[in-house]
């Protein structure tokens, strides 16, 4: 099993300012997934980036995946309360099958 | 709707008393899993399964169990549950090719006393 590492583990922001979160590892990977969870929910997907350096904008959302597939990012330009949530990211390596989460960033919007 | 179902969504029990915890999806997907959730240890997977009779061990099999008989349905069973078991699980489910989206079920929030 791959070391994941996600930061901050809780960020706490005022409406309207923007953040950046981070999911590293030591490991590449095929491609790479983000989920917001929500409280008393399961996890949804966000998006899977999939070429290194690929840049993917969802919205206010925008995910990166680094040049070398072993990291990604997660930047939300002017914050709203209904982003708050548990930011997950999910790498996926070759065939492999077992999956694996980071230990997620717990993000809250304050109005 | 496509969905995954698990029940019960809450349980409250004693150590050493076996219980199931069923899954169900109705998306006729290949791959089924189990994830435990813990405060600051993130989503851990338990046991998975890639097809009807094929199952595996996740990061953290211990103390569980798990069957698939049927592509739709996998239950995971406790058979002596501890409270180090007391946690939030998901099941979920994918189709097998590269880059598809995990389907989720809504939890099952267990308590062992």
């Amino acid at each position: 099993t791959q070391l994941l590492e996600q930061s901050p583990q809780f960020l706490s922001i005022q409406e309207g300012e923007n953040l950046t979160v981070y999911c590293n590892s030591s490991s590449v990977f095929s491609s790479l997934q983000w989920y917001r969870q929500e409280p008393g929910e399961g996890p949804v997907l966000l998006v899977t980036v999939v070429t290194g350096g690929e840049v993917k904008k969802l919205k206010r959302l925008t995910f990166q995946f680094g040049d070398a597939r072993k990291d990604s990012s997660l930047h939300i330009t002017a914050a709203q309360p209904g982003d708050t949530g548990l930011y997950l990211c999910a790498p996926i390596s070759g065939s492999a099958r077992q999956l694996t989460f980071g230990s997620g960033t717990q993000l809250t919007v304050l109005p | 709707e496509a969905q995954v179902t698990q029940n019960p969504r809450y349980l409250i029990t004693v150590t050493g008393k076996k219980l199931t915890v069923t899954c169900s999806q109705n998306m006729n997907h290949e791959y089924m899993s189990w994830y435990r959730q813990d405060p600051g240890l993130g989503l851990r997977q338990i046991y998975y399964s890639m097809n009807v009779e094929v199952t595996d061990k996740g990061d953290v099999p211990e103390g569980y169990k798990v069957s698939r008989k049927e592509k739709r349905n996998f239950p995971l069973i406790l058979e002596s549950p501890s409270p180090n078991q007391t946690s939030l699980y998901f099941c979920a489910s994918l189709r097998l090719r590269s880059y598809n989206e995990q389907f989720f079920g809504p939890g099952t929030r267990l308590t062992v006393l």
